[in-house]
């Protein structure tokens, strides 16, 4: 099963300011065949369900702000949260979504406001 | 709008059985891939099983298999999870997520069901 290990387990940013949470896989989640990497990324905030923000490593869904992005191949990915705002806070997850299941995701990343 | 409802969770001795449901309405049940994913209390998310839209195949987490079985009927637009021989460790709340784009990207969630197992 391909293990997603993500960085670091917590963050805390001033609001306004940058976010960045990492995710690495062990093993790439890059289908060269279509050349997309297949890996998600979750929002959890406290008493409520996920809710997906990014697919295929950077397409935003729809409805959420740009000021969330996803970057990264192969087996390293990034979601940045650029001017970061107090209903950020959450606990973001990576997922990677290759072949068929198991999809593992990351343990899961704690964002707060400093 | 998308509406997922899952059901059946509940305080169940180790070894005992349940059997969650996921309610869906608002789009077009049998045309989704469909999954459950769990959350033990304080801790992460784990995806459990997930079933394609004809029921014809289906995959589990290495933990459940031979334990638990997922289904579904098109024509009650519902989801089932059916959990026998039931541990300590599967205590968690139960998701029911639609896979959207294609398989794996689940988009709308549930508000999960709280499965309690008594050891």
């Amino acid at each position: 099963d391909i293990v997603m290990t993500q960085s670091p387990d917590s963050l805390a940013v001033s609001l306004g300011e940058r976010a960045t949470i990492n995710c690495k896989s062990s093993q790439s989640v890059l289908y060269s065949s279509n050349n997309k990497n297949y890996l998600t990324w979750y929002q959890q905030k406290p008493g409520q369900p996920p809710k997906l923000l990014i697919y295929w490593a950077s397409t935003r869904e729809s409805g959420v702000p740009d000021r969330f992005s996803g970057s990264g191949s192969g087996t390293n990915f990034t979601l940045t949260i650029d001017s970061l705002q107090a209903e950020d806070v959450a606990v973001y997850y990576c997922q990677q979504y290759y072949t068929t299941p198991p999809y593992t995701f990351g343990q899961g990343t704690k964002l707060e406001i400093k | 709008e998308v509406q997922l409802v899952e059901s059946g969770g509940g305080l169940v001795q180790s070894g005992g059985s349940l059997r969650l449901s996921c309610a869906a309405s608002g789009f077009t049940f049998s045309s989704y891939w469909m999954t459950w994913v769990r959350q033990a209390p304080g801790k992460g998310l784990e995806w459990v099983a997930t079933i394609k839209q004809d029921g014809s195949e289906k995959y589990y987490l290495d933990s459940v298999k031979g334990r638990f079985t997922i289904s579904r009927d098109n024509a009650k637009n519902s989801l089932y999870l059916q959990m026998n021989s039931l541990r300590a460790e599967d205590t968690a709340l139960y998701y029911c997520a639609r896979d959207g784009q294609r398989l794996g990207i689940s988009d709308y969630w549930g508000q999960g069901t709280l499965v309690t197992v008594s050891s």
